[in-house]
């Protein structure tokens, strides 16, 4: 979805580094998330936000941290990244007109940490 | 908690043939049901969505999914598969008895593979 945007699209990095990647949407969406998606596991929520004051944590935040910018900009931080952070990361957004608006999702970002 | 189960790893259909990708959930109350579809190096776009009403919900590109209760399924079906169709799917679930925010619980997804 064009409209979310996340960078870099794939990014390589060393055991201990401080890694942050980026999200921003054009949809005027008020509602934001990341995600990782690993082989067999699926997708799980790291952390979710519903407006810029609002940041929560899914059920994966430890080794995490986010910024809310703005309205438009969700930044997740790997304070000191990890083999097992290695995973494909995405951004996705939701309007917030109801619990089950459908998520639209960037094209994500992959994460490799040796 | 809520979960949901894809059993199948992969599944293959020849192009014009019926599809069904299976999906079962838990809850403990009723469910909120989805669908999302993921091409190659693209993010998860929406199908469709099973919230109320109808047992059959008609989505995206063709595609239509039926809740069963009684059977705690919700299987994702489409009449006559095409190649483009080929895309790993995945079933998510909300729990409808809990109040506040629920994340969606996903599945590990299944790979559909339609050959021509």
């Amino acid at each position: 979805d064009a409209d979310v945007t996340q960078t870099p699209r794939n990014r390589i990095t060393k055991t201990g580094k401080r890694i942050m990647l980026e999200c921003s949407q054009t949809k005027g969406h008020d509602r934001m998330y990341w995600y990782r998606q690993d082989p067999g596991l699926g997708l799980r929520l790291i952390y979710y936000s519903f407006d810029v004051k609002d940041i929560n944590k899914g059920e994966i935040s430890d080794g995490y941290s986010v910024s809310r910018q703005a309205q438009a900009k969700f930044s997740l931080s790997l304070e000191s990244a990890i083999p097992n952070q290695t995973a494909l990361y995405f951004c996705a957004t939701s309007d917030s007109t109801g619990v089950n608006s459908p998520l639209h999702f960037g094209n994500g970002t992959r994460l490799t940490v040796t | 908690a809520q979960s949901v189960a894809q059993p199948e790893d992969q599944v293959n259909v020849a192009e014009g043939n019926p599809l069904t990708v299976k999906c079962t959930y838990s809850v403990s109350g009723n469910p909120y049901l989805f669908w999302y579809v993921q091409y190659p190096n693209r993010g998860l776009q929406f199908l469709l969505k099973y919230i109320t009403g109808d047992n059959l919900v008609k989505g995206s590109y063709g595609f239509e999914a039926e809740f069963n209760k009684s059977q705690t399924s919700f299987h994702l079906k489409k009449p006559s598969a095409l190649v483009s169709d080929s895309a790993l799917y995945f079933c998510a679930v909300r729990d409808r008895a809990n109040t506040g925010f629920q994340k969606l619980v996903f599945g590990t997804g299944t790979r559909l593979l339609v050959s021509p």
